[in-house]
Parts: C-alpha cells; sequence; structure tokens
C-alpha cells in the first residue's frame, strides 16, 4: 500500500525552467493538496482541489499551476522556477474537500532547489 | 501574517515525563484544529483533532486542549517517549471545509532517554 507517492525525491532547477512536481495516490481520495514548507512559516497551503476536475487557490498560489484530470493524480506545475520558490513541497489527500472535515495524509515531500 | 503561531521552536523532555506542546491562534472564526506529527525525510502524519465544540480530547498518551477565549490549544502527551521525538504542527480551519488549513511552524520535541 503506497498511500500518495511524490517524485521526484528532490531537484536542483535552473531559474526561469519549467517543472513539475507529481504527486499520485491511491486511496481514492477526492480531495487533493499542494504545501510548501519554509524555515519559520510551517506549511502553507498552494492550490487544492476538491474533486476530479476542479481545483482551487491556497493561501500562496502565485507562480504555481495544477491539473486535477484524475482521481488519482494532482502534478504540480511551476511554469518558470525562481529561487523563492527553493522549499520543501508536499502533496497530501483527504476523504472529501468540503464538511466535514477529514484529516488530510501527507506524501513523502519533494526538496526543490532553483538556482 | 502568521494566523497559527507555535512560539517554541523546540521542546526538551525527559522520557516518562509529560511534554505539552502549545499553539496560539489570531482568527476567532478557526472553529477545528489539528495536530501533526513529522518525522525527519517524512511528510506529516495526523495525529490527534478538536472542535471548538469540545475542550478537550483524549486519544490515549494525547490529550488535545482547547481555549476558545485565548485563541489557545496545547497537546498534551503523558507519558512520553524517545518515539515521540519529531516536530509537530498544529493546523487550524474556518468552517468545515477541508480546503484552507492554517499550519503553525512547528515544535522540535526531543525525548531523552
Amino acid at each position: 500500500i503506497a498511500g500518495i507517492t511524490q517524485a521526484p525525491t528532490s531537484q536542483i532547477l535552473a531559474a526561469g525552467r519549467r517543472m513539475t512536481l507529481r504527486c499520485t495516490q491511491d486511496m481514492r481520495h477526492n480531495a487533493m493538496y499542494w504545501y510548501r514548507q519554509d524555515l519559520g512559516l510551517g506549511l502553507r497551503l498552494i492550490h487544492y482541489s476538491n474533486t476530479a476536475g476542479t481545483t482551487g487557490k491556497g493561501e500562496v498560489p502565485d507562480g504555481y499551476s495544477v491539473s486535477r484530470a484524475n482521481t488519482d493524480d494532482f502534478p504540480l506545475t511551476l511554469a518558470s522556477a525562481v529561487p523563492s520558490q527553493t522549499s520543501v513541497y508536499f502533496c497530501a489527500s483527504s476523504e472529501e474537500g468540503t464538511a466535514p472535515i477529514y484529516e488530510q495524509y501527507f506524501g513523502p515531500g519533494t526538496r526543490l532547489t532553483v538556482t | 501574517d502568521q494566523q497559527v503561531k507555535q512560539n517554541s521552536p523546540s521542546l526538551s523532555v525527559q522520557e516518562g515525563r509529560i511534554s505539552i506542546l502549545n499553539c496560539d491562534y489570531t482568527n476567532s472564526m478557526f472553529d477545528y484544529f489539528l495536530w501533526y506529527k513529522k518525522y525527519p525525510a517524512e511528510g506529516p502524519t495526523f495525529l490527534i483533532s478538536i472542535s471548538s465544540i469540545k475542550d478537550k480530547n483524549e486519544d490515549g498518551r494525547f490529550t488535545v486542549f482547547l481555549n476558545k477565549s485565548a485563541k489557545h490549544l496545547s497537546l498534551h502527551i503523558v507519558p512520553s517517549q524517545p518515539g515521540d521525538s519529531a516536530v509537530y504542527f498544529c493546523a487550524a480551519s474556518e468552517g468545515y471545509t477541508g480546503n484552507q488549513f492554517y499550519f503553525g511552524t512547528g515544535t522540535s520535541l526531543t525525548v531523552i532517554p
């Protein structure tokens, strides 16, 4: 049972390059999320998706885009990476995205360094 | 501006004693709170939650207390074990939606054998 997988585990990326972080879950959860974790700031929500075909903006969406073509996959794209996007990125999923609240299950993270 | 704050970046406790991790929030509309535990190189894992209609929720060695008037919650771990050494994040949400969780900055707990 994999739960949530993320790829790559880590990446060094030149500024201005395009990058897609992959996230796949096998729990058939409806809702999925992308967070970034930065020292001193905790985890901040980038984008979310309540169900396949829908997405929404979180707290820090600028510079990122997402798509949700099916239930299992929720890729996060950086169209033109900048050094401030250096962070650890976590994908998460939950059974539902609206009431009542269900706890979120997190992937192992992707460590991205933009140089 | 950080809406959920964990003012203690780190905490050390002797094995067998109580660990108390604190969390403060500023948004009075928050009504659902969770604690997550994170080991190095792993994603956070859910630990315990509490809704604003309660002031206490207990699960084994873990108890979360909520003081709505003070906008404060705390996580008690009794007795503390070396395996509890991890970073603990509190998170809060407004309304019964799972979309927008606001996380604190985390407290690194070390349980000394």
